[in-house]
């Protein structure tokens, strides 16, 4: 299993540009989640799914989309990117019902926004 | 909303006890947790507690959860230089997705 991957591993945009990081996962998890994480603030979310068909805002949802393409894919797009969103963004996803409930992370994306 | 704090720095010796802390202000947690991220990399599962317990642990690991105060606490024991790396909290109120806390970096000096 290569649990949840994500693509690409770095990028830089300039002010107004566009583009869709991608996320996907093997462990036929329901719940799926876009987080971001800036220094000394911890990771905050951005959107989640809570299963295929269904999507949610998070904490700071402002500037971003999303599509729960199918159960194994969910994808965040920026549509003009702003500087205030350089961060790294992490996907993660989870199989509610199942003891301990943990989330399993990507290993990130890492944004530069010009 | 949720709120989850930790202290942002921890410097120990190697062979050492390593404790880290954190609060939390809501109590409808069903599962705290505590991941570590080293540098680079995602998050990864180290432990977690379920809400009733006040006690769990894992190898070098001890989870300590007060509820009555709202306090979780991670020990790392015979601290290795490996470990060094930044330590989150996290709880899942409401169970939607998981509440993360500022993070601690540990620093292991040989």
């Amino acid at each position: 299993n290569a649990g949840v991957t994500q693509t690409p591993k770095f990028q830089v945009l300039k002010t107004g540009q566009s583009m869709t990081l991608q996320c996907a996962q093997d462990m036929n998890h329901n719940s799926m989640y876009w987080y971001r994480q800036d220094p000394g603030m911890g990771l905050r979310l951005i959107y989640y799914s809570a299963s295929e068909g269904t999507t949610d805002k998070g904490e700071v949802p402002n500037g971003y989309n999303v599509s729960r393409l199918n159960k194994r894919e969910f994808s965040l797009r920026l549509e003009s990117a702003a500087p205030s969103q350089t961060s790294v963004y992490f996907c993660a996803s989870r199989n509610t019902g199942t003891s301990g409930n943990e989330q399993f992370f990507g290993p990130g994306t890492r944004l530069t926004v010009l | 909303g949720e709120d989850v704090e930790q202290s942002l720095f921890l410097s120990v010796r190697e062979g050492d006890s390593s404790v880290i802390n954190c609060t939390y202000t809501d109590s409808s947690s069903t599962y705290l947790y505590w991941y570590k991220q080293e540098p680079g990399a995602g998050l990864q599962l180290l432990t977690y507690i379920f809400s009733n317990m006040d006690m769990k642990q894992d190898q070098r690991l001890t989870v300590l959860l007060n509820k009555k105060d709202k306090h979780l606490s991670l020990r790392i024991a015979d601290t290795q230089t490996g470990d060094s790396a930044i330590y989150f909290c996290a709880t899942n109120p409401g169970r939607r997705a998981l509440t993360f806390g500022s993070g601690t970096r540990l620093q292991v000096q040989p």
